[in-house]
C-alpha cells in the first residue's frame, strides 16, 4: 500500500507571495491533519480534516487554511508569506482519527523556504 | 491539556551499546502515547505506540518502550544500538481535539548520535 505522499517536496516562494501544498493520504484513510516542523518550535499542529469538514485547529493566524476533497486528498494554503512561515510542512492521514486504536502515518514533507 | 516532555536534546551511544530516549508525560486520564524516528529530509515514521495492556510495548527496527505509570514516563529503548539508528526520536502523545476526535501533542525530539 502505498505511503502518504506530498508534493512538492521543496518550495522556494518570496514574502507577500501565497502557497498550496498538497497531501494525497494512504489509501482509505479519510483524517488528514497538518504540521508545521520548524528548528525553534518543534512540531505544531495546524489542522485535520474528516470527510471534508475541518475538524480540529491549531493555534495559527487566519493566514493558514486548508481543505480536503471527496477522495480525502488534502491542501493548504498560506497566504501573505512572512519570512517566519519557512518550514517543512507535514501532512499525517490516519483511518478516522477519531478511535484510540488510530495511528497517524506521516508523508516526507514539503520544505518551504520564504525569501 | 495533555503534554510530554524530552528532557535530553541529544543522546550520543557507542555502537552496539544499549540505548535510551527518555520521555515524561503529563495527561489527565488514560495516556496514550507514541514514539516516531525522523530521518534526514524525511517525514516521520512511527515507531510504536501504548494504548493499554502491557507496559513493554515491542515496535519496529528492533525498539521498545517502556511504560512507567508510576514515573509517568515513556522511554524508548534497543538493546543494541546502529550508526543507522542515527536521526531525531520524537514522543507523543494523544491529546483531545473536537467531539469524540483527537490530536497529536509532540515533544521537543531527541537527536541520538550513534558512534562507530
Amino acid at each position: 500500500k502505498a505511503g502518504v505522499t506530498q508534493t512538492p517536496r521543496y518550495l522556494i516562494k518570496t514574502r507577500g507571495q501565497q502557497v498550496t501544498l498538497s497531501c494525497s493520504p494512504i489509501s482509505g484513510h479519510r483524517s488528514v491533519s497538518w504540521y508545521q516542523q520548524t528548528p525553534g518550535q518543534g512540531l505544531q499542529f495546524l489542522f485535520e480534516y474528516f470527510s471534508e469538514t475541518q475538524r480540529n485547529k491549531g493555534n495559527f493566524p487566519g493566514r493558514f487554511s486548508g481543505r480536503q476533497f471527496s477522495n480525502s486528498r488534502s491542501e493548504m494554503n498560506v497566504s501573505t508569506l512572512e519570512l517566519g512561515d519557512s518550514a517543512l510542512y507535514l501532512c499525517a492521514s490516519s483511518l478516522r482519527g477519531d478511535s484510540i486504536t488510530d495511528t497517524q502515518y506521516f508523508g516526507p514533507g514539503t520544505r518551504l523556504t520564504v525569501l | 491539556a495533555q503534554s510530554v516532555a524530552q528532557p535530553e536534546d541529544q543522546v550520543n551511544v557507542a555502537e552496539g551499546n544499549p540505548l535510551t530516549v527518555k520521555c515524561t508525560y503529563s495527561v489527565s486520564g488514560n495516556p496514550y502515547l507514541f514514539w516516531y524516528v525522523q530521518y534526514p529530509n524525511r517525514g516521520l515514521q512511527f515507531l510504536l505506540k501504548y494504548i493499554t495492556g502491557d507496559n513493554l510495548v515491542k515496535g519496529s527496527y528492533g525498539f521498545e518502550a517502556e511504560f512507567n505509570k508510576s514515573q509517568t514516563s515513556f522511554h524508548l529503548k534497543k538493546p543494541s544500538a546502529l550508526v543507522s539508528d542515527s536521526a531525531l526520536y520524537f514522543c507523543a502523545v494523544r491529546d483531545e481535539g473536537g467531539p469524540g476526535t483527537y490530536k497529536y501533542i509532540f515533544g521537543t525530539g531527541t537527536r541520538l548520535k550513534v558512534l562507530a
